[in-house]
């Protein structure tokens, strides 16, 4: 079982609406969680972050996060041809980090 | 911040050569990470330095990659003799502190082994 598991997709969302990825993961001291977003051809940056149960909102992005069930997901609302890439969940437990290998979203115009 | 620094961007060398990358990290952070992104295994962590001191080398896949940090400002990730299935793009990246922080990521390093 991989540490992380991400749906690779491609999903394929209009503009304008709302996409959601999802992520689970087996290491149960996993204390926080990363989503990262990868452009083709570049290098992941951090969209944001989560530690706590429950929702997490920042700007058209909100991540989820349940621990008992293990599951952590980025919704993006009001999505834009510019948010097309790839989304890496990155659970982290003390020294111990994790990259799933990523879902690619398309927005289409 | 001119960011995290690696060279060369591409290296195409040919099998059993010995092969360097190289990394500066953001002025000020404490911790690096060397990653390994393909196709097929997605991006994993070779080995990762808090104050220069590497702390999980788990992710080295054999004897053949060695990584070292002389100082803050500098590692380097050495792989002797390559072989084909090197072939990859390896990330340098840093953080501000130890743990879970978030991850600034060098432009890369394309490797390929013929």
């Amino acid at each position: 079982q991989k540490e992380v598991e991400q749906n690779s997709g491609p999903l394929s969302v209009p503009e304008g609406a709302i996409a959601s990825l999802n992520c689970t993961y087996s290491d149960r001291g996993s204390q926080s969680f990363f989503w990262y977003r990868q452009y083709s051809g570049k290098s992941p940056e951090l969209i944001m972050f989560i530690y706590s149960n429950g929702d997490k909102e920042d700007g058209r992005f909100t991540a989820q996060l349940n621990k008992a069930s293990q599951y952590v997901s980025l919704l993006i609302r009001d999505s834009q041809p510019s948010d097309s890439a790839t989304y890496l969940c990155a659970p982290y437990n003390f020294n111990k980090f994790y990259f799933g290998s990523g879902t690619k979203l398309n927005v289409k115009p | 911040d001119a960011g995290v620094i690696q060279s060369p961007r591409h290296e195409v060398t040919e099998m059993g050569q010995e092969v360097t990358l190289r990394c500066k990290p953001i002025s000020g952070h404490n911790s690096l990470f060397w990653y390994r992104q393909t196709m097929m295994r997605g991006l994993e962590l070779l080995i990762y330095f808090n104050n220069n001191v590497p702390i999980d080398d788990s992710g080295m896949p054999e004897d053949r990659f060695s990584a070292k940090m002389p100082n803050a400002s500098f590692s380097t990730l050495k792989i002797q003799p390559s072989e084909p299935r090197d072939s990859a793009v390896y990330f340098c990246a840093s953080s501000l502190l130890a743990g879970g922080d978030e991850q600034f990521f060098g432009p890369g390093t394309r490797l390929t082994v013929l």
